[in-house]
């Protein structure tokens, strides 16, 4: 059973930069794509990026300038770093597997909730 | 960028009842259309895939149609265990994004 485990600070101070690793286990990285979506309530699900096992990765735009996705098949795990954070970051963060295709996203983390506070 | 709109925002309903919940894409987006069932302090689960596979494991009280612009997720006979919030996403294409939800809850 494939389970993915979010780790990283719970708060985390204006301007500075948010940073998450997803650990992936029960199965291989191969040849699926790796994503991050946050949740808020007031903008819902929203998509930031995925990357492929190769090291392809691609952004939402919204978010492309101050996000990079990057992973480490050896350790199984990838990660997320968000620079130049306010409030308006504050969310659940979730990392996902797309399976076939970015997405079709089947296997999710349990979730991490971060603050933006100083 | 592709917009997903669901409707109803929430509706109430009883164990037994058929379910529908609409979702709407701004443009068509063929069959790349998801649905996921989140429960309170969960992660979203994958319910149905391009528009009308269910995903393994998924109760077959859960059926996805649709096409192009318009797609429905259909709960034949709604149990305890479906009150949930439910989202659309597309796969067209990039950005991938997520219907606002459907809060089903107990009429």
């Amino acid at each position: 059973q494939v389970q993915l485990q979010e780790s990283g600070p719970g708060l985390v101070k204006p301007s500075e930069t948010l940073s998450l690793t997803c650990v992936v286990s029960g199965g291989s990285m191969r040849t699926y794509y790796w994503s991050w979506i946050r949740q808020t309530p007031g903008k819902g699900l929203e998509w930031i990026g995925y990357i492929y096992y190769s090291g392809n990765t691609n952004y939402n735009p919204s978010l492309k300038s101050r996000v990079t996705i990057s992973g480490d098949t050896s350790k199984d795990q990838f990660s997320l770093q968000v620079k130049s954070v306010t409030a308006a970051d504050t969310a659940i963060y979730y990392c996902a597997r797309g399976r076939t295709v970015p997405s079709l996203l089947d296997y999710w983390g349990q979730g991490i909730l971060v603050t933006v506070s100083s | 960028d592709i917009q997903m709109t669901q409707s109803p925002s929430s509706l109430s309903a009883s164990v037994g009842d058929r379910v529908t919940i609409t979702c709407r894409a701004s443009q068509s987006i063929k069959n790349f259309l998801n649905w996921y069932q989140q429960k309170p302090g969960k992660a979203p689960q994958l319910l149905i895939y391009t528009a009308s596979s269910l995903q393994s494991g998924v109760p077959s009280r859960f059926s996805g149609s649709g096409s192009g612009t318009d797609f429905t997720l259909t709960i034949s006979s709604l149990q305890p265990e479906d009150f949930a919030t439910y989202y659309c996403q597309q796969g067209y294409s990039s950005p991938l994004a997520f219907g606002g939800g459907t809060k089903v809850g107990i009429k």
